[in-house]
């Protein structure tokens, strides 16, 4: 079995501010995402990438940016933080797209975001 | 963008009781998954069930694909199996797009 580590798990920081969350994983998955869950709310896709260089944007993707280093690693930088945002954002990872039939999604644990 | 409806959104059970979620997609999908998120907040995919029934466990879904619906029945639940239960369709984009959750807490 394979592992997706999260780095921060808790991430806190002040308005205005730019802030970088890492993702790791050992599933040598091509596919890798980056979702945002708002509290009672449903994970809204920030960035994917299908392979090391790439980046695709999601419907949240403004205010975003993201890195896909080398295969493993998956960063989201927060360009600015907003006041009083809190947020959990996820990363996940897919052996291709999730568009064929029984793909699975493997998700790390989050990390919680709060701004000051 | 895609939509995804999920219905409850919540639901309290006694245990041994059974559990019936619903989720309801505005367009295609090559993919549907059921993921649970437990009260700690990671996420597990339970099944992939783009179309007809499958059973794991105490779970069984069942997809409309032209009816655009699923749903995710839980048998004789537990106290164990309190948390969120999140549908996701992929309509052919290679990302999932996830509903709201249904937040279900079986009371002993």
């Amino acid at each position: 079995g394979g592992i997706i580590t999260q780095t921060p798990k808790f991430l806190i920081g002040q308005e205005g501010q730019k802030l970088t969350l890492k993702c790791q994983q050992n599933f040598n998955h091509d596919t890798m995402y980056w979702y945002r869950q708002d509290s009672g709310k449903g994970l809204r896709l920030i960035y994917y990438s299908i392979t090391e260089n790439d980046l695709q944007k999601g419907d949240l993707s403004e205010g975003y940016d993201a890195s896909r280093e080398k295969k493993s690693s998956f960063s989201l930088t927060v360009t600015s933080a907003q006041k009083n945002e809190m947020a959990v954002f996820l990363c996940a990872s897919s052996i291709g797209g999730t568009g064929s039939s029984n793909e699975r999604l493997f998700f790390g644990h989050g990390t919680k975001l709060s701004v000051l | 963008g895609q939509q995804v409806q999920q219905s409850p959104a919540s639901l309290v059970l006694q245990e041994g009781e059974n559990a019936e979620l619903q989720c309801n997609f505005s367009s295609t999908a090559t993919q549907l998954q059921w993921f649970y998120q437990s009260p700690g907040g990671s996420l597990v995919s339970l099944l992939s069930n783009p179309s007809g029934t499958k059973h794991t466990g105490r779970l069984t879904s069942t997809t409309v694909t032209k009816e655009r619906r699923s749903s995710l029945h839980i048998s004789s639940s537990q106290t164990t199996d309190s948390g969120t239960y999140l549908c996701a369709i992929d309509p052919n984009y290679n990302v999932l797009y996830f509903g709201s959750g249904t937040k279900l807490t079986v009371e002993p």
